[in-house]
């Protein structure tokens, strides 16, 4: 089946820089994107989200980029912090399926070093 | 403050038991769903509920079983027919359409 997919299993930055998580998706009927931020021994938490119609949007300290071309999603974060060490998940819906069927990528370990 | 609850947090099964997760929303959505995630690897969809009284499989029901008799409400049984049932199981919640799915702090389950 389709799965959305991550270029890098971990990631690690210096406490200021800006941090770039990669995605890529294989189903070119997805419409709905999100990112999700787990922190260990929690639920994923909603980070933001983008429609196809879009190919950028704006956050707190977060952006996403979505390429349908290459159909690539990335999440930028800027002047990463400690607190933001988690592992990030992206996710995506079929056009025309219902809300239920989100498929989740196996996520990317994001280390924040002070 | 509106939420999504999950209990217990840490739970253990014998050989051959039924447990059940509990799975309780107060945001008022209509949609609501469980997932089992194992370690390196990506959620995994068990069943979903997009109305009271209806509920549907997902990519992994086999061994499991749900009800939703009230809006609030999604518990999920891990029957004896589960053969793998350690795991992390979340449930998450969404409002219909495009909307995202919110989740709960998980129950970790885990056999004696």
């Amino acid at each position: 089946g389709e799965s959305v997919g991550l270029h890098l299993p971990t990631l690690s930055v210096q406490e200021g820089d800006n941090s770039i998580i990669n995605c890529a998706y294989s189903n070119s009927a997805s419409d709905y994107f999100i990112w999700y931020k787990q922190e260990s021994g929690k639920g994923p938490q909603f980070i933001i989200d983008i429609r196809s119609n879009m190919d950028k949007r704006q956050g707190q300290r977060v952006t996403v980029l979505l390429n349908k071309t290459v159909k690539h999603l990335s999440l930028q974060i800027a002047a990463t912090q400690p607190g933001d060490s988690a592992v990030y998940f992206c996710a995506d819906r079929g056009r025309g399926g219902s809300n239920y069927k989100l498929t989740f990528g196996k996520g990317t370990l994001l280390t924040v070093n002070p | 403050d509106g939420g999504i609850t999950q209990s217990p947090k840490y739970l253990f099964r014998k050989e051959g038991q039924n447990v059940t997760l509990s799975c309780e929303q107060n945001l008022n959505h209509d949609a609501m769903y469980w997932y089992r995630q194992d370690p390196g690897q990506g959620l995994r969809l068990i069943y979903y509920s997009q109305i009271v009284n209806d509920f549907q499989k997902g990519d992994i029901a086999e061994g499991y079983s749900v009800s939703r008799e009230k809006k609030e409400s999604f518990p999920l049984t891990v029957t004896s027919a589960q053969k793998n049932p350690t795991a992390f199981y979340l449930c998450a919640s969404s409002r219909v359409g495009n909307q995202p799915q919110h989740f709960g702090d998980g129950t970790r389950l885990s056999i004696l």
